[in-house]
């Protein structure tokens, strides 16, 4: 079974500061992860994905997460945030090549403080 | 390209009631998931489709159907509508339906029940 947690659903920056988002993953095969954002009365928008090449992910926006197996984390960094990062961020797991479903965590709402 | 579309935009319905939500994913992809994002929540999976056929289904009662067309668009069907239904329902498109493909997500469908 897959599941994920994110650890804090408000996070609270100033404009120019390091962004750090947190989310711990379970998963009983290899796991494939994905971080979406979402920005009010909108879908979700990939951010970014992990599926078991490099481990140091970039993806759009300046945005990158690093797998860490030892840790089962997969964290989201960006290391300025800008006022326009402001949005609702989603962690996803999805487990298996066998048409499985993605698992979301509860989300983390980031402030960015001018 | 066009992305994941979805109708309607906003639906308010009275419980007890039936409702269709439909979707049509990027061109050329195969297969289709409906998610159920209730607020202050991340999304829940409800279903997967690939290829007209269902994959999977998350925990969600037999109220809840759905199915896919030949040109890969779906409709997610519910019935005898609960308060508890009201969410935002999201549709996400993919180009196969392993677990390793990233999900393109619609806009959503606000459902209202009162």
């Amino acid at each position: 079974a897959q599941s994920v947690t994110q650890l804090g659903s408000h996070v609270s920056v100033s404009e120019g500061a390091l962004v750090l988002l947190r989310c711990n993953y379970s998963s009983s095969v290899p796991p494939y992860l994905f971080w979406y954002v979402q920005y009010p009365n909108q879908g979700l928008q990939l951010l970014l994905k992990y599926t078991s090449a490099a481990t140091l992910v970039k993806g759009i926006n300046g945005f990158e997460a690093e797998f860490k197996k030892s840790e089962t984390s997969f964290h989201l960094t960006k290391p300025s945030a800008h006022m326009s990062d402001a949005a609702e961020y989603f962690c996803a797991v999805s487990g298996s090549n066998n048409f499985n479903k993605f698992y979301f965590g509860s989300g983390t709402k980031l402030n960015v403080k001018p | 390209d066009a992305g994941v579309t979805q109708s309607p935009t906003h639906l308010i319905k009275t419980r007890g009631q039936h409702v269709t939500l439909r979707c049509s994913p990027i061109s050329g992809h195969k297969s289709v998931s409906w998610y159920q994002q209730v607020l202050g929540q991340g999304p829940q999976f409800i279903f997967q489709y690939y290829e007209k056929e269902e994959r999977g289904r998350g925990n969600f009662p037999d109220r809840f159907s759905a199915r896919q067309f030949p040109n890969y668009s779906s409709e997610l069907n519910v019935n005898a509508l609960l308060l508890g239904d009201s969410a935002l329902y999201l549709c996400a498109s993919s180009l196969e339906g392993q677990g390793t493909y990233e999900q393109y997500f619609g806009p959503g469908t606000r459902l209202t029940v009162t």
